[in-house]
């Protein structure tokens, strides 16, 4: 069982550039949610993907953007960069939303300079 | 309201016991949860509780809930240097799809 893979583990970009994250759930998980985890912080609840639609989304700007796919298997994507989004971006699944087990990645290092 | 809260930092001597504390505000939440970081890697689910009970134990690891005062923690039996990392509380609400609202993390040093 491979768990939550994530991909890519780093990335550098810079301000105004547009990034895509990727990542496939645990098997027989459904639902993704991402996270973002700044330096010494905690993580936030971006959003969660369940049957291919956003069900919950946290206090981020619509900057952030994400897709499931039929697979399961989610992309978050984030437009025009802004320093202050440099951070670990992790992403969690479960089975069916609210469930007990949510299982994380090891995350995506994103650096914007 | 959503907030968690937790101690920043607790140093132990190998062996002892730890007891990491976290207190949340939302009654309304269904699950809590403890997850540790290792540095530079994402988060390990260690244990999590259904809030209608007061008490879970997995080998090393005994989680109590007081719903009373909305206070979690975690007891570490026998702390080993391999358990140096930081610990997070987090609490889940079921009625926001599952939606989990972390605290700060505490981190655990233990001295050998």
């Amino acid at each position: 069982d491979a768990g939550v893979t994530q991909s890519p583990t780093h990335l550098i970009k810079t301000r105004g550039q547009q990034v895509t994250l990727r990542c496939s759930p645990k098997s027989g998980h459904d639902t993704v949610s991402w996270y973002q985890q700044a330096l010494g912080q905690g993580p936030q609840f971006i959003f969660q993907y369940y049957e291919e639609e956003e069900r919950q989304r946290g206090n981020f700007p619509d900057r952030f953007s994400g897709h499931q796919f039929p697979n399961y298997s989610s992309e978050l994507n984030v437009n025009a960069l802004l320093l202050g989004d440099s951070a670990l971006y992790l992403c969690a699944s479960s089975s069916g939303q609210g469930a007990g087990k949510l299982f994380f990645g090891s995350g995506t290092q994103l650096s914007v300079l | 309201g959503e907030d968690v809260e937790q101690s920043l930092f607790l140093s132990v001597r190998e062996g002892d016991s730890s007891v990491i504390n976290c207190t949340y505000t939302d009654s309304s939440s269904t699950y809590l949860y403890w997850y540790k970081q290792e540095p530079g890697a994402g988060l390990q689910l260690l244990t999590y509780i259904f809030s209608n009970m007061d008490m879970k134990q997995d080998q090393r690891l005994t989680v109590l809930l007081n719903k009373k005062d909305k206070h979690l923690s975690l007891r570490i039996a026998d702390t080993q240097t391999g358990d140096s990392a930081i610990y997070f509380c987090a609490e889940m609400f079921y009625n926001q799809g599952g939606k989990l609202i972390f605290g700060q993390g505490t981190e655990l040093s233990v001295k050998p």
